[in-house]
């Protein structure tokens, strides 16, 4: 498609629920980010990939929080046992660049709210 | 403190006014400074892109970065009622380029 595309937009999570994330990054596109986005705040990384690797996790909160990408393409992002805390609004990024900061395309974002 | 601050606003102007955002920051390391905008229920769009100090201009917007005083702008001209969004900037250092650091955002509001 002409952008990153995430699904689900919206998703309701009862607290202790496992959810999983969706992200479908531009075709060719070999690096891929995943933000989380507080209410009123800017976006925080979590986790980055180059092709199916996952060369950096260290913004990832907790051990709850998993990510994957085993074909180099299509991303997610899993988080067991859902917590209040954890809801914000997920987004996923992806750029042809390997490496070199900034010029990501971000996708609209996935907004989990834990109840 | 946050490495990043960025004046939350809002910042209601009218239409044809120019708009001047700012971020300061606390990392001397940074050397890649952007400018998204974010539309509310969207994901963030890059605007400007720069590395290291100076000006860049790209149509009705010109960001500036003075690393000396650790302080970077984005000026909006002849803003219009579409540009009412919420304004991001955003930097990274050198060897974690790809690891984007963000300032909590600035709302704009343009009248018409």
């Amino acid at each position: 498609g002409a952008g990153v595309s995430q699904s689900p937009r919206y998703k309701v999570a009862k607290r202790g629920q496992d959810v999983a994330l969706r992200c479908d990054p531009i075709s060719g596109h070999v690096s891929l980010f995943w933000y989380q986005q507080a209410l009123g705040q800017g976006p925080e990384f979590l986790t980055y990939f180059q092709n199916e690797a996952q060369l950096d996790k260290s913004g990832l909160p907790s051990d709850r929080f998993f990510a994957e990408r085993p074909e180099g393409s299509v991303s997610t992002l899993k988080i067991q046992r859902t917590q209040q805390e954890d809801s914000a609004v997920y987004l996923c990024a992806s750029s042809f660049k390997t490496g070199r900061g900034g010029g990501y395309t971000f996708g609209s974002g996935t907004r989990l709210t834990v109840v | 403190q946050k490495e990043v601050e960025q004046d939350p606003g809002p910042l209601s102007v009218p239409e044809g006014a120019i708009v001047s955002l700012n971020c300061t920051y606390s990392n001397s390391a940074f050397q890649y400074f952007m400018w998204y905008r974010q539309y509310s229920r969207k994901g963030p769009e890059l605007l400007m892109y720069t590395y290291s100090s100076g000006n860049k201009e790209d149509g009705r917007f010109t960001a500036q970065v003075d690393k000396s005083s650790k302080y970077i702008s984005l000026f909006i001209r002849d803003s219009q009622p579409s540009d009412s969004a919420t304004y991001l900037c955003a930097m990274s250092v050198g060897d974690s380029s790809y690891k984007l650091i963000f300032g909590s955002g600035t709302r704009l509001l343009v009248r018409p």
